[in-house]
């Protein structure tokens, strides 16, 4: 149990493009879904933490403009990228806490390139 | 005092060591201690995790000794097997004080763990 998946696993894009990224607990309810950005040889870095059914709360210097975080239901919440730039190629990874629980699941990963 | 700080950032062990990778907190609001292991390319996956309320805590060939005066916690790795090699990374987060800080994670900056056959 408690499986995350993400989709696509990897994409790329034109500048100037968006990219929609989905993110889907398969197994359980998720009350809380987090966006995170990781660069090579990195940690992860916090960019929002999404609730059900309410706005994201973005991390500061997190533009919300162009993250746009949208959490539709309890096993879904979704990343759009717009207007792509180089300089937003990474992987994002998305987790999911269970409801109730302690625990936080994270996604595969989607491995951004804009190109 | 929201920073985790992890060490070692690399460690070399031989197969059957115990690799013991240490965190060190300051926010003292924090209550729940995950470790996570994350292979290239992939999503990290959760390994374990302690409550402040025991001092030691152990899944399999995994082990977490905390100490709640010291702010500290370490993760140790029975018996090290060369499919162990990955980066490890501690966290740590508020889960019962609620706020905008609730569930958040708070991630050691990672050790890249190579076990050798």
């Amino acid at each position: 149990g408690a499986v995350v998946s993400q989709h696509p696993s990897w994409v790329i894009c034109k500048s100037g493009t968006s990219v929609k990224i989905e993110c889907r607990s398969l197994d359980f309810q998720a009350t809380t879904m987090f966006w995170y950005r990781q660069f090579p040889k990195q940690s992860l870095m916090l960019m929002a933490t999404s609730n059900e059914g309410s706005k994201a709360t973005y991390e500061q210097g997190v533009e919300k403009d162009k993250f746009l975080i949208n959490h539709a239901s309890l096993t879904l919440s979704t990343l759009t990228v717009t207007s792509a730039h180089p300089e937003d190629s990474s992987f994002y990874i998305c987790s999911a806490r269970r409801k109730g629980l302690d625990e936080q699941y994270f996604g595969p990963g989607t491995r951004l390139t804009v190109t | 005092q929201q920073q985790v700080k992890q060490s070692p950032q690399s460690l070399i062990v031989q197969k059957g060591g115990i690799p013991i990778i240490n965190c060190a907190y300051e926010n003292t609001a924090f209550d729940y201690f995950p470790w996570y292991q994350q292979f290239p390319g992939k999503g990290p996956a959760l390994l374990i995790a302690i409550r402040p309320d025991v001092s030691e805590k152990k899944e399999g060939r995994f082990t977490i000794s905390f100490n709640k005066s010291a702010k500290q916690f370490s993760l140790h790795i029975m018996d090290s097997q060369p499919g162990d090699s990955a980066t490890y990374f501690c966290a740590a987060t508020s889960v019962n004080a609620g706020g905008t800080s609730y569930g958040k994670l708070t991630f050691g900056q990672g050790t890249i763990l190579t076990v050798h056959p």
